[in-house]
């Protein structure tokens, strides 16, 4: 299986920061024939489902403020949400979907300063 | 618009059989795979397993050997069932309708394994 490490686990910011999420894959997720990174971020807010931010590493989904940014490749992946708001305080999750079973990272929980 | 919604019981006895329907609409189940995926308490996501959109279905390996899902897509629906379940298996199950990532989510259902 592929193992997903995120840092940190914990991550205190003030509003109006730049905050920078880290995902490491224990292989790569890039695939060849497409040429894509298999890789996805999510937001989870307490006692809400996860909701989708960004897939293929970099694109953003419908509707997802471009104020969160991904970015990388192979097994090295980040998630950069600039000028942090107080409704992202919230758990994020990286994902891998190269390889089944698709595995997910231990998550980063963003708290106030 | 597409719903994911799980229905099934909060309580189970320890060694006993979970089963779980996921009922969706605002899609077909011949045209979409819908996955299940469970979170324990506090802790990152875990995929379980996914009826792909021809019937086909594939499994976590750690959870292969007590996990079935099936589906009746007359009614719209992908059931989950997984027996010998143990305190570990305690947390929110959801069904997702999934293209290997996932853009749509049920709202969960929590699930205790306790006696």
């Amino acid at each position: 299986d592929i193992v997903m490490t995120q840092s940190p686990s914990s991550l205190a910011v003030s509003a109006g920061e730049t905050v920078t999420i880290n995902c490491k894959s224990s292989q790569s997720l890039f695939g060849t024939i497409r040429q894509k990174n298999y890789l996805a971020w999510y937001q989870q807010k307490p006692g809400q489902s996860p909701k989708l931010l960004i897939y293929l590493a970099s694109t953003r989904e419908s509707g997802v403020p471009d104020r969160f940014i991904g970015s990388g490749s192979g097994t090295d992946f980040t998630l950069t949400i600039s000028s942090v708001q107080a409704e992202d305080l919230a758990n994020y999750y990286c994902q891998q979907y190269f390889d089944t079973p698709w595995t997910f990272g231990g998550g980063t929980k963003l708290e106030l300063k | 618009q597409v719903q994911l919604k799980e229905s099934g019981p909060g309580l189970v006895q320890p060694s006993e059989t979970l089963s779980l329907t996921c009922t969706v609409s605002g899609f077909s189940l011949t045209s979409y795979s819908v996955s299940w995926v469970r979170q324990p308490s506090g802790k990152g996501p875990e995929w379980m397993g996914r009826m792909w959109y021809d019937g086909d279905t594939a499994y976590n390996s750690a959870l292969k050997s007590r996990l079935s899902i099936s589906r009746d897509t007359s009614k719209n629906q992908v059931f989950l069932k997984m027996n010998s379940l143990q305190t570990d298996d305690t947390g929110t199950y959801y069904c997702t309708r999934d293209r290997g990532y996932t853009n749509y989510w049920g709202q969960g259902v929590m699930v205790t394994v306790s006696s």
